[in-house]
């Protein structure tokens, strides 16, 4: 069965601050594909980045990056220099290429994070 | 626009008093699932559906039916609802089944049941 670990429940930063969430799965899959998704106060969630388990790169999009490493199975995101709007819960989530699991997401519990001006 | 519309967006029942949560896409996708979010549980997958008519089970199914009598729409019923169905609802949907397709999430239905 997969699993997904989000251990920080909630952070609380200062703008400015960089922020690390940490992330952590389980899979008997040798292919999968891992997610990060933005929850904004509207409700609404936001796909935030892509990752097959093939493709161990890290990936910087602006102020956000990614540490991907099969090794401890973590897909952890960071924030550089955070503002307050990317207050929000963040999720991570993982899938299989459609197999068992039929692409099922999984989803870790989620880290609210909270940016104080 | 592509997109997943769900209605209504927020709903408050009583127990027991049958109601459905309507989803609709309009990119001729394949894969249509629904999912419930709550507070430290993260979201987890009640149904989805493979194609027209093909549906199954996900890790939450108990106290929910779906159909799929037409590709666009997937509608979510709760036959009686109880209060510990009290919770956000997600639609998805994707091109197909399998991780490498992006899954596009609908807006959410905010569901309280007294």
């Amino acid at each position: 069965a997969q699993k997904v670990t989000q251990a920080q429940t909630e952070i609380s930063v200062v703008e400015k601050e960089d922020v690390t969430l940490d992330c952590v799965y389980e899979t008997r899959d040798t292919t999968y594909y891992l997610f990060w998704y933005k929850q904004p106060p509207s409700g609404e969630l936001v796909f935030l980045i892509r990752r097959n388990s093939f493709d161990e790169q890290n990936e910087i999009s602006g102020r956000y990056s990614w540490n991907f490493q099969k090794s401890t199975s973590s897909f952890n995101f960071t924030i550089t220099a955070s503002q307050v709007v990317d207050s929000a819960v963040y999720f991570c989530a993982l899938s299989d290429p459609g197999g068992t699991s039929y692409g099922k997401l999984t989803f870790g519990q989620g880290t609210i994070l909270t940016v104080h001006p | 626009e592509a997109q997943v519309t769900q209605n209504p967006r927020y709903l408050i029942t009583v127990t027991g008093k049958k109601l459905t949560v309507t989803c609709s896409q309009n990119m001729n996708h394949e894969y249509m699932s629904w999912y419930r979010q709550d507070p430290g549980l993260g979201l987890r997958q009640i149904y989805y559906s493979m194609n027209v008519e093909v549906t199954d089970k996900g890790d939450v199914p108990e106290g929910y039916k779906v159909s799929r009598k037409e590709k666009r729409n997937f509608p979510l019923i709760l036959e009686s609802p109880s209060p510990n169905q009290t919770s956000l609802y997600f639609c998805a949907s994707s091109l197909r089944s399998g991780g490498y397709n992006e899954q596009f999430f609908g807006p959410g239905t905010r569901l309280t049941v007294l």
